[in-house]
């Protein structure tokens, strides 16, 4: 059974501090990972992926994977109001029969206050 | 801006209806799927496609019927519905199977 674990917030930030999601997961061989942003209302749409262990960086937005504690996060540097929507984490198991499936979690709601 | 359209945008059925959904991509993508979105459920995958081909079907009732009758067109064929059935219905496509997938806008279905 493939999980995919996300606390469900909302998690409240500051206009302009550091917004910290994280994402746990329970298969081990999982090889991609991706962020998605839904805002209310609409569809879910993709900000970050990440393959391999380390930080990888966007704009505003890093990715953090660190498969080994199997968690992946995303931070937000200088959050803006705009950024207000709810995360969904998901991952693509290892290479086999299936292995294009994405795995998502429930979501995080990310509340910016101005 | 998306590159995957859905109609309709909202549907309001009674249980003994058929109705039908439509994905139209516009993206020369080759898979597509449709996903079940439930208020505090993660999204579920339902069926994929890949060249027109049905290559998944995540144990979903009869009651929806899947159709692809080429790459860029998906419909999910809606019949006696449960209320329970009520949700978000999400299609995606992608380029191939393990490449990024795409969103639309979805079809926010109530069964009465």
């Amino acid at each position: 059974q493939k999980e995919v674990e996300q606390n469900s917030g909302p998690l409240s930030v500051p206009e302009g501090a550091i917004a910290s999601l994280n994402c746990t997961y329970s298969d081990r061989g999982s090889q991609s990972f991706f962020w998605y942003r839904q805002y209310s209302g609409k569809s879910p749409e993709l900000i970050m992926s990440i393959y391999s262990n380390g930080d990888k960086e966007d704009g505003r937005f890093t990715a953090q994977l660190n498969k080994a504690s199997q968690y992946v996060s995303l931070l937000i540097r200088d959050s803006q109001p705009s950024d207000s929507a709810t995360y969904l984490c998901a991952l693509r198991p290892a290479v086999g029969a299936g292995s294009y499936q994405l795995t998502f979690g429930k979501g995080t709601k990310l509340s910016v206050i101005p | 801006e998306t590159g995957v359209t859905q109609t309709p945008r909202h549907l309001v059925m009674g249980m003994t209806n058929k109705k039908s959904l439509k994905c139209e991509q516009h993206l020369g993508h080759n898979a597509m799927y449709w996903y079940k979105q439930s208020a505090k459920k993660p999204l579920e995958l339902m069926f994929v496609y890949n060249f027109k081909e049905q290559t998944e079907n995540n144990s979903v009732p009869s009651r929806f019927s899947p159709e692809c009758p080429n790459s860029s067109h998906l419909f999910l064929h809606l019949h006696t519905l449960q209320p329970e059935d009520s949700a978000l219905y999400l299609c995606a496509s992608s380029q191939v199977l393990d490449n990024e997938q795409f969103f639309g806008p979805g079809t926010r279905l109530t069964v009465l």
